[in-house]
């Protein structure tokens, strides 16, 4: 596709179960993020994938969170033993030119109930 | 703890006013600046970037960067309602993902 594609839309679960949202980048595009956004808040940085390796992922609130990128292409974000405090549209971006120029999927919206 | 300032707004004009909406930063080492526009609903996108002191001009969009001030703002000449949106400030460091953080984000509404 044209564009970052990112799966589920939209995922509903319970407190404590374990949760996997799907990032397709740009073809070419090396980097890829993940940032978590929440209601009437600016996007907060997760973590920053350079082809297969996470070259950052200092933004990861916990070892709850966890992601992989294993053929360079797409990126899983895993999230165990969910919490309500998850609730947030997470967002995936890629970007091949300027770094910080970032070009965002439509998100994931994950609400625990 | 870098730190991105933002007035949420909202910001009301008239159509075919100039918008100006600012942004500061705590981090003095951050050496790229950048604005989205997140519509409701929607995934933030890249309208601005700016690198250096001084004014950058792209159609009715100015950003403009005094680093010495640790500021950063946008104009939107003649505004319009297709305008009306949320404009993200986001500020890079000099690292090698230039990992963005951003502002809380300022609350644009164009009136008709």
């Amino acid at each position: 596709g044209a564009g970052v594609s990112q799966t589920p839309s939209n995922k509903v679960t319970e407190k404590g179960k374990y949760v996997e949202l799907r990032c397709d980048p740009i073809s070419g595009h090396t980097a890829l993020y993940w940032y978590r956004q929440s209601l009437g808040q600016g996007p907060e940085f997760l973590i920053y994938f350079q082809g297969t390796g996470a070259a950052d992922d200092s933004g990861l609130p916990n070892d709850r969170f966890f992601a992989v990128r294993p053929e360079g292409s797409v990126s899983t974000l895993k999230i165990q033993r969910t919490e309500r405090g998850d609730s947030a549209v997470y967002l995936c971006a890629s970007s091949s030119r300027s770094p910080g120029e970032l070009f965002f999927g439509e998100g994931s919206r994950l609400t625990v109930l | 703890q870098k730190e991105v300032e933002q007035n949420s707004g909202p910001l009301s004009v008239p159509e075919g006013a100039i918008a100006s909406l600012n942004c500061t930063y705590s981090d003095r080492v951050s050496q790229s600046f950048f604005w989205y526009r997140q519509y409701s609903g929607k995934s933030p996108e890249l309208i601005m970037s700016i690198y250096s002191n001084g004014d950058k001009e792209d159609g009715r969009f100015t950003a403009q960067l005094n680093k010495a001030s640790q500021y950063v703002s946008l104009l939107i000449r003649d505004s319009q309602p297709s305008d009306s949106a949320t404009y993200l400030c986001a500020v890079g460091g000099n690292n090698a993902g230039n990992m963005l953080t951003f502002g809380g984000g300022t609350r644009l509404m164009v009136k008709p």
